[in-house]
């Protein structure tokens, strides 16, 4: 079955150290996407990727990163310069970004990182 | 400005009853598409119904319908006989075609459904 896998689904670590969570989809898109979620809140874009080798910021970028060398792969470092990093990460895959916006966002069960 | 906003953090309604999840959006796009999302407790989102800009009729999926009034800019989604499976955050969402979200997709705050047995 296509679909998104993201792990681990819980990831400790301590504050200083950077962490990458993984994020991978066999569902052939093109484009993807790490949002954050917090408690009780919707979901905010960090970064996303429409092409291999391209990605943007979105509304909250700092203190994180990104990568994208292979389509089916779009690792997110959560980075000791992130200052709230403790949080609900959720990765999504969809259609090109742009001219697709009757294509809907398939997203994976997500990683809940928590920094003490 | 809140391109997208629920206004109603909490809602309660009685199993088997029908229930409407307010959503109103924001953008001078001709061309968008409005999506609601269901996030249960174990926090995966799963995409319940989907409404273009130029559909002329409202969306349904199951017991999910989508209640699309255009010129208000309303979105809102109507769930008919609720179950008990029913109870999680529903989230409303819009892509829009050139705006200034790139094409990506845009969350509103999100709506806790509570139903009661």
């Amino acid at each position: 079955d296509g679909g998104i896998t993201q792990s681990p689904k819980y990831l400790f670590r301590k504050e200083g150290q950077n962490v990458t969570l993984s994020c991978e989809q066999n569902l052939n898109h093109d484009a993807m996407y790490w949002y954050r979620q917090d408690p009780g809140q919707g979901l905010r874009l960090i970064y996303y990727s429409q092409i291999v080798n391209d990605f943007q910021k979105g509304d909250i970028a700092e203190g994180y990163s990104v990568s994208r060398e292979k389509k089916e792969s779009f690792p997110l470092t959560v980075t000791s310069a992130q200052k709230n990093p403790t949080a609900f990460y959720l990765c999504a895959s969809s259609h090109a970004v742009k001219g697709s916006y009757n294509s809907p966002l398939h997203f994976g069960n997500g990683t809940r990182l928590t920094v003490t | 400005a809140q391109k997208i906003t629920q206004t109603q953090p909490g809602m309660f309604v009685q199993e088997k009853e029908a229930v409407t999840l307010d959503c109103t959006y924001d953008t001078s796009d001709q061309s968008y598409g409005l999506f609601w999302y269901k996030q249960p407790s174990s926090g995966e989102m799963i995409f319940l119904i989907y409404q273009g800009s130029y559909d002329e009729q409202n969306a349904t999926e199951g017991r999910y319908s989508l209640n699309f009034q255009k010129a208000r800019k309303s979105a809102n989604l109507v769930i008919s006989a609720s179950q008990l499976g029913d109870s999680a955050m529903y989230f409303c969402a819009m892509r829009e075609d050139y705006g200034g979200s790139q094409g990506n997709l845009i969350f509103g705050k999100g709506t806790k459904l509570s139903v009661k047995p």
